[in-house]
């Protein structure tokens, strides 16, 4: 594809209810990134993923964050047991494997009420 | 604490008018500078970067940005804004010792454009 897709744009859910959001890199991207960003405050690094690599998770606010990634195709975010604090957009972003440029997508807004 | 700066929350300018918005960081290296925008309702966008190099580097929509080493600096500047140009800056770096090329960022920068 043209770029980075992440799916759902938004997502309205309960507290304690589980969420998934999924993000598509760009092929050939190898590496994944997520990071959250809530209101008004920049973006937070949560995991990273370079290839077959064991991910980089320390970023991860709690255990009930975790995410996989399927070789070097798609990535799932999974918040357990959603939290009002968790509420933020979460973006994605890939890059290639020799370059320095992360490209990210168009986020997804997660309300939890 | 290891840290990237943007002092200014909230700019407004004219249109028309010249922009430089700040970014200091905080690491025992020079990082790798990024200056990115986020429109709203959009992802970010890199506007240009650094890694080596001569100081000033110039980037897309007219914008550049001046490395200054000895004041732990990286300004993006525009001599001319433009209305479009409104959106939020994030300044980001990714530290010397980083391996794995994630981003640390600002806290942003929202810039209006008064007509």
């Amino acid at each position: 594809g043209a770029g980075v897709s992440q799916s759902p744009s938004n997502k309205v859910t309960e507290k304690g209810k589980d969420v998934e959001l999924r993000c598509d890199p760009i092929s050939g991207h190898t590496a994944l990134y997520w990071y959250r960003q809530r209101l008004g405050q920049g973006l937070e690094f949560l995991i990273y993923f370079q290839g077959n690599s064991a991910p980089d998770k320390s970023g991860l606010p709690s255990d009930r964050f975790s995410a996989e990634r399927t070789g070097e195709s798609v990535s799932t975010l999974t918040i357990q047991r959603t939290q009002q604090e968790d509420s933020a957009v979460y973006l994605c972003a890939s890059r290639q494997g020799s370059g320095n440029e992360q490209f990210f997508g168009p986020g997804t807004r997660l309300t939890v009420l | 604490a290891q840290s990237v700066t943007q002092p200014d929350i909230h700019i407004t300018v004219s249109e028309g008018a010249s922009l430089e918005l700040r970014c200091n960081y905080s690491y025992g290296a020079t990082p790798y500078l990024f200056w990115y925008v986020q429109s709203p309702g959009q992802g970010l966008q890199l506007l240009l970067k650094y890694f080596s190099g001569d100081t000033l580097v110039q980037g897309i929509k007219g914008f550049e940005a001046e490395f200054k080493r000895s004041q732990s600096s990286f300004n993006l500047r525009k001599p001319s804004v433009h209305w479009s140009d409104a959106a939020e800056y994030f300044c980001a770096v990714v530290p010397f010792y980083n391996q794995g090329g994630k981003l640390i960022f600002g806290q942003g920068t929202e810039l209006s454009v008064k007509p």
